[in-house]
């Protein structure tokens, strides 16, 4: 079945700086691609998603690519503040729509 | 606007007690999920549904059942809890939309914890 590695698992950067977050997945019939973010004591919500034809995605701040070759994802938060800090997932969804979850990366963001 | 909505949000059972935590959408969506999230372990998939009456297992079943009475209701049910099913529980929504698009609303979580 479908093996998604996420990391780092911890990350910190300061104010301003870019934090990249990276996922392999191993299915490369795997066609939905997402992040999501988990604030303290809440459940994940969708941050961004981007079908198998897009390469590139850029929203408020995010840029989600997309690398079919080396079946590789990765979210970067551009200028990132205090704000940013939480826990981020990435999910891939595979053909039979299963979705399967990155295991999370906890972004610090220190002012 | 739409939402999942889990009860309780918190949960304090003993070893052996019968544990049966709730979710509710009403996002009018066809697919539920529960999940269970430990440290070091992301979220692990206990049991789906694709629809009222219906129930699949997931990636870690054992220990647990599920029951969806109704669009929108669905349970997760533990017969004879034990310390290991401490954890924290998310019930997600989605559309289910063909082809794999699939986004998931999730709840708040219920934090179980089995003495």
């Amino acid at each position: 079945g479908e093996q998604v590695e996420q990391r780092p698992p911890h990350l910190s950067v300061r104010e301003g700086d870019s934090a990249i977050i990276i996922c392999t997945y191993t299915d490369s019939a795997t066609a939905y691609f997402s992040w999501y973010k988990q604030e303290a004591g809440a459940g994940l919500q969708l941050l961004m998603s981007v079908l198998s034809n897009v390469d590139r995605k850029e929203e408020q701040g995010l840029t989600v690519l997309l690398n079919k070759k080396d079946k590789r994802l990765s979210l970067n938060l551009t200028a990132a503040h205090p704000g940013d800090s939480a826990v981020y997932f990435c999910a891939v969804s595979a053909r039979n729509n299963r979705i399967f979850f990155g295991d999370g990366t906890q972004l610090v963001v220190k002012p | 606007e739409a939402a999942v909505t889990q009860s309780p949000r918190n949960k304090v059972a003993v070893t052996g007690g019968k544990v049966t935590l709730s979710c509710n959408q009403t996002n009018n969506h066809n697919n539920m999920y529960w999940y269970r999230q430990d440290t070091g372990h992301g979220l692990r998939l206990i049991h789906y549904s694709y629809g009222a009456g219906s129930t699949e297992k997931g990636d870690i079943p054992d220990g647990y059942k599920a029951s969806r009475p109704s669009q929108e209701n669905f349970s997760l049910i533990l017969e004879l809890a034990t310390p290991s099913q401490t954890s924290v529980y998310f019930c997600a929504s989605g559309a289910g939309l063909g082809a794999s698009a699939e986004t998931l609303y999730f709840g708040s979580g219920t934090r179980l914890t089995v003495l």
